[in-house]
């Protein structure tokens, strides 16, 4: 059981160049997150998605856009790179029980330059 | 809009003091509150979840305490040890399917 895994750990792109951040969870949950962390903002909801197939926008999305094909999968693209754009990239799971949400589980991670 | 601000900012304790963490939310109409820690570089790990029916939760030398109606949650520490030390994240979800996180506690204990 790998739980949350993220692809890759480091990239750094040119400005106005594009990429896809891979997620991908084994826990078979139906709530899936990207959120961006930079020092002084704290961590921030970039997309979520309540199911395959489901997308919506969070806190920041302009510049991002993601899909989720496959249960287990979800990806994050930047179409033109900014620097605006370097941060560190998590990505999250979680379900939900009855009437409650249950805990969100996290990647390790990916940190993107851009330069 | 909900807020959430944890103090303090940095701690730094000896070895094997407890220790209390506090985090503060200003809408009270939310669905449950979760602890993690953040090592250095790396992701988030969770500690504890408390639903919003709940009044605390434990793990360990860890305790969790919620207080919806003042909006306040302390994450208690006993008999701190050196690899306790990290950044402590706490962040409450609401009615939207997001997390709101507090800027964190970075906790150093000393050997």
């Amino acid at each position: 059981n790998a739980g949350v895994t993220q692809t890759p750990k480091f990239r750094v792109l040119k400005t106005g160049q594009s990429m896809t951040l891979l997620c991908a969870q084994d826990m078979n949950h139906e709530y899936m997150y990207w959120y961006r962390q930079d020092p002084g903002m704290g961590l921030r909801l970039i997309h979520y998605s309540v199911g395959e197939g489901t997308t919506a926008k969070g806190e920041v999305p302009d510049g991002y856009n993601v899909s989720r094909l496959k249960k287990q999968n979800f990806l994050l693209g930047l179409e033109s790179a900014a620097p605006s754009q370097t941060s560190v990239y998590f990505c999250a799971s979680s379900y939900r029980t009855g009437g409650n949400y249950n805990e969100q589980f996290f990647g390790p991670g990916t940190r993107l330059t851009v330069l | 809009k909900q807020e959430v601000t944890q103090i303090p900012a940095a701690l730094s304790v000896p070895e094997g003091e407890n220790l209390v963490l506090n985090c503060s939310f200003t809408d009270s109409a939310i669905y449950n509150l979760q602890w993690f820690r953040q090592d250095p570089g790396k992701g988030l790990t969770s500690l504890l979840l408390i639903q919003s029916s709940q009044r605390e939760q434990t793990s360990g030398r860890l305790n969790a305490s919620l207080d919806k109606s003042s909006g306040r949650s302390t994450l208690y520490i006993a008999a701190s040890q050196p690899g306790d030390s990290a950044t402590y994240l706490c962040a409450v979800r609401g009615s939207s399917y997001k997390l709101i996180f507090g800027s964190g506690t970075r906790l150093l204990v000393r050997p």
